[in-house]
């Protein structure tokens, strides 16, 4: 089993609605990342947390460090938010990026 | 600000020569920076973490004699693919952090290799 599993996979939506999107972890972290890669390949560092909420425009990021889950949430979904979407922690004993499998999100006009 | 740039975006080579990628930070000082490889349709992979001035730490199963990573400066490292082979084509990845792994990092555009 993965040490970051999110779900889910795939997901397609319709313009407008609201998207979230789930990461579970089985390992100790100081931190959390979401990360957002585009067609093309770049990645986008969307959000850092190790405890709470986050909001930057349309985007809410939330964790539990209790549970061992972070959530990442997409209002008012556009078509310009197609991409992959990966959740990566910290470990807490450790210093490298751990990536979950990526969730691929497609927002049709 | 905290971009970082990668050169060149893609690149083609024959079997066997090497090729060099280049990763800046361009309005920061970084003193850590990761290579990481990735596969189509699978996560990243890291590959090595380097350090400003000191030898890159490679992940297992990483050969560092045919991954060549230099740290020259607090600007930029470098990743020499030598003898490339059809294998190593993947898409590479760099990005950059001020203070270790428990800061931001900054992600470059990536590189896509294509070795024939």
């Amino acid at each position: 089993k993965n040490e970051v599993e999110q779900s889910p996979q795939n997901l397609t939506a319709q313009e407008g609605e609201f998207i979230t999107i789930n990461c579970s972890y089985s390992v100790g972290i100081s931190a959390l990342h979401w990360l957002q890669q585009h067609p093309g390949g770049g990645i986008v560092s969307l959000f850092m947390l190790s405890s709470g909420k986050k909001k930057h425009g349309r985007l809410i990021a939330t964790i539990n460090i209790q549970e061992k889950h972070s959530s990442l949430h997409i209002t008012a979904s556009h078509p310009r938010d197609s991409a992959v979407y990966i959740c990566a922690v910290i470990k807490a004993a450790g210093n490298k990026l751990t990536f979950g499998g990526g969730t691929r999100v497609l927002v049709k006009p | 600000g905290a971009v970082v740039s990668q050169h060149p975006s893609w690149v083609i080579c024959k079997s066997g020569t090497s090729v060099k990628i280049e990763c800046r930070s361009l309005d920061f000082q970084a003193t850590t920076m990761f290579w990481y490889r990735q596969f189509p349709k699978q996560s990243l992979m890291l590959m090595a973490t380097s350090n400003e001035g000191s030898k890159a730490t490679y992940e297992q199963g990483v050969e560092k004699d045919k991954f060549l990573i230099n740290h020259a400066s607090l600007t930029l490292s470098t990743l020499t693919v030598t003898s490339a082979h059809p294998e190593d084509s993947s898409f590479y990845i760099c990005s950059a952090s001020l203070a270790g792994t428990t800061d931001t990092q900054y992600f470059g555009p990536g590189t896509r290799l294509t070795v024939l």
